[in-house]
């Protein structure tokens, strides 16, 4: 169990919709990065934040945007879906989000779009 | 910049024989260096790291890496392999603000 929780851990949902994924770090990490896996992009790095504050951006269209709260849970949004969007959503998360430490991801969150 | 190469996309070994998933990085930066294994519908875990220290890094269930600066490689062995490292392997570099950049990914599969 790496401590990262994400929720939910399925969505299924149609073409224009919105959905909202959430994610939990590890207890005592500041640092909350998103991710993108699918079969044709592979494994795509789309945001991170530092405590609270966005730090780097990565492949994240327009349509999506995510935020990291007070609590430091992190919300990413997806809007006007696509089939496109079809994939597994991973939430990683580290200690202060230098590069000599590793991430912990949770078990991510299949989105399918119909 | 940075980036990484993973040789193979699908490696085949029988259960017991040496393991050798292949990598190549690129770097502007001295980099740090992962080793994540995904098992089907599961997420990332962190196999081992390898951030400047000791160039031979071992890692959780018998698998070590070796960082070659001279080769710009960093190739995940494990002497004998088991039924449950079929798995999916990913090579990552991340630069100095944990930017992390990961290779398409290497398929294990193990025969009994």
């Amino acid at each position: 169990d790496s401590g990262v929780t994400q929720t939910p851990k399925h969505l299924i949902t149609a073409t224009g919709q919105r959905v909202t994924l959430r994610c939990s770090p590890r207890s005592g990490d500041l640092s909350v990065y998103w991710y993108q896996q699918s079969l044709d992009q592979g494994l795509q790095f789309l945001i991170q934040y530092y405590n609270g504050e966005e730090r780097a951006k990565g492949n994240i269209l327009e349509r999506f945007s995510a935020q990291q709260f007070p609590d430091l849970h992190s919300e990413l949004n997806l809007s006007s879906l696509e089939l496109g969007d079809s994939a597994l959503y991973f939430c990683a998360s580290s200690e202060t989000g230098r590069g000599n430490q590793p991430q912990h991801f949770g078990d991510g969150t299949r989105l399918s779009i119909l | 910049a940075q980036s990484v190469t993973q040789l193979d996309s699908h490696v085949s070994v029988s259960e017991g024989t040496p393991v050798l998933l292949r990598c190549n990085y690129s770097s502007s930066y001295s980099p740090s260096l992962f080793w994540y294994v995904q098992h089907p519908n599961k997420g990332l875990q962190l196999l081992l790291k390898y951030t400047s220290a000791a160039t031979l890094v071992k890692g959780i269930n018998g698998f070590e890496a070796e960082f070659k600066k001279s080769e710009t490689s960093f190739h995940l062995t494990k002497p004998s392999a088991h039924m449950s490292d079929a798995a999916e392997y990913f090579c990552v570099v991340s630069g100095p603000y944990n930017d992390m950049r990961f290779g398409a990914g290497t398929r294990l599969t193990v025969k009994p």
